[in-house]
């Protein structure tokens, strides 16, 4: 079964510091990496994908993404957080084969302050 | 917004009441899914359709009751809810389903109380 791990329930950073936010997977072969974000009171929002090649993805409001299948990690970046990405992020990930669900981890509550 | 909606944002119902959620995408997507967002706890898939029909029903008690009318909308039946069936639940729709590496597009959720 595939699944994936936020490590951190919450993390806080100053406004213009870098900000990252970690996910681990513990599946075999070559899973599709997904970061979504959820702002108060509305849906999940894409941010990003990893599906293959370049394992730096970019993404929505200058957020980055590096694949790194060795250490099965596909942690979420920003060179420089503002307040208004304080939110909550969730990782997910799906295998192209097979079981063609979502599993999203827990998510990690981001506060950016000012 | 994502060009999925839906109604109502916020619900409360007793245990006895009968009410649906309504959810409607606008982006020509053919797959639709229904997912429970419990507090610190991942997203629930619980049911997923693909061209009008259910492909998913992740073991969800029968209290919920899906239905899917054409590719552009879904409902939730809810009936004899329990207290811990509170939640958001969120409606999302994706392109495609099989084999699929498309991203979903969520609704805005509807907060549900169950009394």
């Amino acid at each position: 079964a595939q699944s994936v791990a936020q490590p951190e329930d919450q993390v806080n950073v100053a406004e213009g510091n870098p900000l990252t936010v970690k996910c681990t997977y513990s599946v075999s072969g070559n899973p599709y990496l997904f970061w979504y974000v959820q702002y108060p009171n509305r849906g999940l929002q894409f941010l990003l994908k990893y599906i293959t090649g370049d394992n730096l993805v970019k993404g929505s409001y200058g957020f980055e993404a590096e694949f790194n299948k060795s250490q099965t990690s596909f942690h979420l970046k920003k060179p420089s957080a503002l307040v208004s990405d304080s939110a909550l992020y969730f990782c997910a990930v799906r295998y192209p084969k097979g079981d063609y669900k979502l599993s999203f981890g827990a998510g990690t509550t981001v506060t950016v302050r000012a | 917004e994502t060009g999925v909606t839906q109604t109502p944002r916020h619900l409360v119902m007793g245990m006895t009441n009968k009410k649906s959620l309504k959810c409607e995408q606008h982006l020509g997507h053919n797959a639709m899914y229904w997912y429970k967002q419990s507090a610190k706890k991942p997203l629930e898939l619980m049911f997923v359709y693909n061209f009008k029909e259910q492909t998913e029903n992740n073991s969800v008690p029968s209290r919920f009751s899906p239905e899917c009318p054409n590719s552009s909308h879904l409902f939730l039946h809810l009936h004899t809810l329990q207290p811990e069936d509170s939640a958001l639940y969120l409606c999302a729709s994706s392109q495609e389903l099989v084999g699929s590496y498309n991203e979903q597009f969520f609704g805005p959720g509807t907060r549900l109380t169950v009394l």
